[in-house]
């Protein structure tokens, strides 16, 4: 069976802290994904990787960076988390031309 | 550029009507197509997909979508609807052959009325 997971299901972190999001995949998918979820706004992909140490500025990646040092894992990093990244977090993995599997997010509250 | 385009934020039925919610989407490519649900606090899980072979897809649950490329279509559908039904919906499209990324739409939260 599929897997993906993701570090925390609930997350409350204070304005200006770190903030590190992992996500593993067991299905030796190539491609994985990082994506925020707001009500009204549907999934907005933050930044996606092809492959162990490649990453890609998705559409909206501003105050946000990722590391892929092993091709099952895939962080999302908020270098100064700021109240307007509270949201839920998923993250999904592929292989190429199927669909995207997803964990189940993480939903950050940043005070 | 490829887009996607769900009509209605919020669709509310009957327990046993037909549910219908709908999805038009641009494409400059031919596409591929998907529906997701998203129950309450978990992530999202496939419905279906179309990937250019029949035009009428069948998925879990009883819900199906029919591609209509004249009409840049992709609407689901189930005939009953089932109270376990209320979740989120998500059509998307996926937007090359390399990555396999996607552009969602925004999402129609169904309700299902006893």
């Amino acid at each position: 069976d599929v897997k993906v997971t993701q570090s925390s299901r609930y997350l409350v972190k204070r304005t200006g802290e770190k903030v590190f999001l992992e996500c593993v995949q067991d299905m030796d998918h190539e491609n994985m994904f990082w994506y925020r979820q707001d009500p009204g706004l549907g999934l907005r992909l933050i930044y996606f990787s092809y492959d162990v140490k490649m990453k890609e500025k998705g559409d909206i990646p501003e105050g946000y960076s990722v590391s892929r040092e092993k091709k099952e894992r895939f962080s999302l990093i908020l270098e100064s988390a700021s109240t307007n990244q509270t949201s839920m977090y998923l993250c999904a993995s592929t292989t190429l031309g199927n669909e995207q599997f997803f964990g189940p997010g993480t939903r950050l509250t940043v005070l | 550029a490829q887009s996607v385009t769900q009509l209605g934020s919020h669709v509310s039925v009957s327990e046993g009507a037909l549910v219908l919610l709908r999805c038009n989407y641009s494409s400059s490519v031919p596409p591929y197509l998907f529906w997701y649900v998203q129950y309450p606090n978990q992530g999202l899980q496939l419905l279906l997909k179309y990937t250019s072979a029949a035009t009428l897809v069948k998925g879990i649950n009883g819900f199906e979508a029919e591609f209509k490329k004249s009409e840049t279509s992709f609407h689901l559908t189930k005939p009953s609807a089932h109270m376990s039904d209320a979740a989120e919906y998500f059509c998307a499209v996926k937007t090359d052959n390399q990555g396999g990324k996607l552009i969602f739409g925004q999402g129609t939260e169904l309700s299902v009325k006893p």
